[in-house]
């Protein structure tokens, strides 16, 4: 069965732009959580969607968002963007409940110049 | 808050040894543990998944040990391969919520 899938694979922009990112989750799951992950912060929790409600959220600036469909596919988006968003922003989904598995997409490369 | 730390950074290891990489998290009321394997610029994949009421996992030459009392887990892997070149992480999920905590994972380099 088909994995996490993110688009795009990768992204230039400039500062001050926004950008959305999109993550379609592995049929049946409706958990879909996001990251960041850079050189030196490692890999830090964004936010988690359920059932089109955001379930939990990390320690980010109010420019980070996101949302969650009807079919479980999430955005996040970046707005006013800075050099320090550059990053590889990974998805993951899960069925639901708190002790499942979770599943990694590809990534987004996020550059900002 | 939850911390988690990844022994050693990098390690380089001839082809077909053993080895252990090493886990250990702060607060021990940990949900599950995970091990991922990230290949340079790539995401993520799941390894080994190893629930709080358990000891270890299996899967094929790799092996997961957790102690949750002591906040500790190990990956052993047998009989390393160029291929097992990656970077390991591990990551804990708390009782009551569905993020991750990630360590810095561990860089290994199997020499042919």
């Amino acid at each position: 069965k088909a994995g996490v899938t993110q688009t795009p694979r990768y992204l230039i922009k400039t500062r001050g732009q926004q950008v959305t990112l999109s993550c379609s989750p592995i049929s049946g799951h409706r958990s879909v959580s996001w990251y960041q992950q850079t050189p030196g912060q490692g890999l830090q929790f964004l936010f988690e969607y359920f059932s089109e409600t955001q379930r939990n959220k990390g320690n980010f600036p109010g420019r980070f968002s996101g949302r969650q469909f009807s079919n479980s596919r999430s955005e996040m988006n970046v707005s006013t963007l800075e050099l320090g968003d550059s990053a590889l922003y990974l998805c993951a989904s899960s069925l639901a409940g708190t002790g499942t598995e979770a599943f990694f997409g590809q990534g987004t490369r996020l550059t900002v110049v | 808050k939850q911390e988690v730390t990844q022994i050693p950074a990098a390690l380089s290891v001839p082809e077909g040894e053993n080895l252990v990489l090493n886990c250990s998290f702060t607060d021990s009321a940990i949900y599950n543990l995970q091990w991922f394997r990230q290949d340079p610029g790539k995401g993520l994949t799941s390894l080994l998944l190893i629930q709080s009421s358990q000891r270890e996992q299996t899967s094929g030459r790799l092996n997961a040990s957790l102690d949750k009392s002591s906040g500790r887990s190990t990956l052993y892997i047998a009989a390393s391969q160029p291929g097992d070149s990656a970077t390991y992480l591990c990551a804990v999920k708390e009782s009551g919520a569905n993020n991750l905590f990630f360590g810095t994972g561990t860089r290994l380099t199997v020499i042919p």
